[in-house]
């Protein structure tokens, strides 16, 4: 089993729909990275967060440290949303700086 | 304008063909990493560096070498004895290895025939 589990795999929606991705880990973290990769293949930074919830237009990611869960939610969605939605985590403990990544959801909105 | 550049974007190779992707940053990071991407899975890292001349293996690091002989650059190598070569190949950076913000090329997509 994956350390790190992201759902769904691939996502299919209008545009203007909420969209909700989610990402479960199995270990311990200090820190959850959400990323996107374009179709081109470039990948950008959207969140990091440890607790609590952050917000930026119309991306907003919450975790649950005790529930070891995050999702990513977008709301109003528009095409130019469609891409690949990565969750990576950064395991506890002074050593363990390396990321342990998800596989990533596939967003696709339609016109 | 700082960011990472790879190049080039697609390659394309024959079997048996040693080929060597470039990645190079103008951030003034130290650490630099290397990733592998497949179909349907998670990034998997193949060597990283902390500092110059020093760089270590990752998950997947058979088949490939890296040199790190200035702090802007960061190439990999994809030897003859890596048994399925092709894949996406990001390089990233970050500004030290214990910062968690990784920041990331375009990409290189290798083809081996």
């Amino acid at each position: 089993k994956n350390e790190v589990e992201q759902s769904p795999q691939n996502l299919t929606a209008q545009e203007g729909e909420f969209i909700t991705i989610n990402c479960s880990y199995s270990v311990g973290i200090s820190a959850l990275h959400w990323l996107q990769q374009h179709p081109g293949g470039g990948i950008v930074s959207l969140f990091m967060l440890s607790s609590g919830k952050k917000k930026h237009g119309r991306l907003i990611a919450t975790i649950n440290i005790q529930e070891k869960h995050s999702s990513l939610h977008i709301t109003a969605s528009h095409p130019r949303d469609s891409a690949v939605y990565i969750c990576a985590v950064k395991g506890s403990g002074p050593s363990n700086y390396q990321l342990i990544w998800g596989a990533g959801t596939k967003l696709i909105i339609k016109p | 304008d700082g960011g990472i550049t790879q190049s080039p974007k697609y390659l394309f190779r024959k079997e048996g063909q040693n080929v060597t992707l470039s990645c190079e940053q103008n951030l003034n990071h130290d650490a630099m990493y290397w990733y592998r991407q497949d179909p349907g899975q998670g990034l998997r890292l193949i060597y990283y560096s902390q500092i110059v001349n020093d760089f270590q293996k990752g998950d997947i690091a058979e088949g490939y070498s890296v040199s790190r002989e200035k702090k802007e650059s960061f190439p990999l190598t994809v030897t003859s004895a890596q048994k399925n070569p092709t894949a996406f190949y990001l390089c990233a950076s970050s500004i030290s290895y214990a910062t968690y913000e990784q920041y990331f090329g375009p990409g290189t997509r290798l083809t081996v025939t």
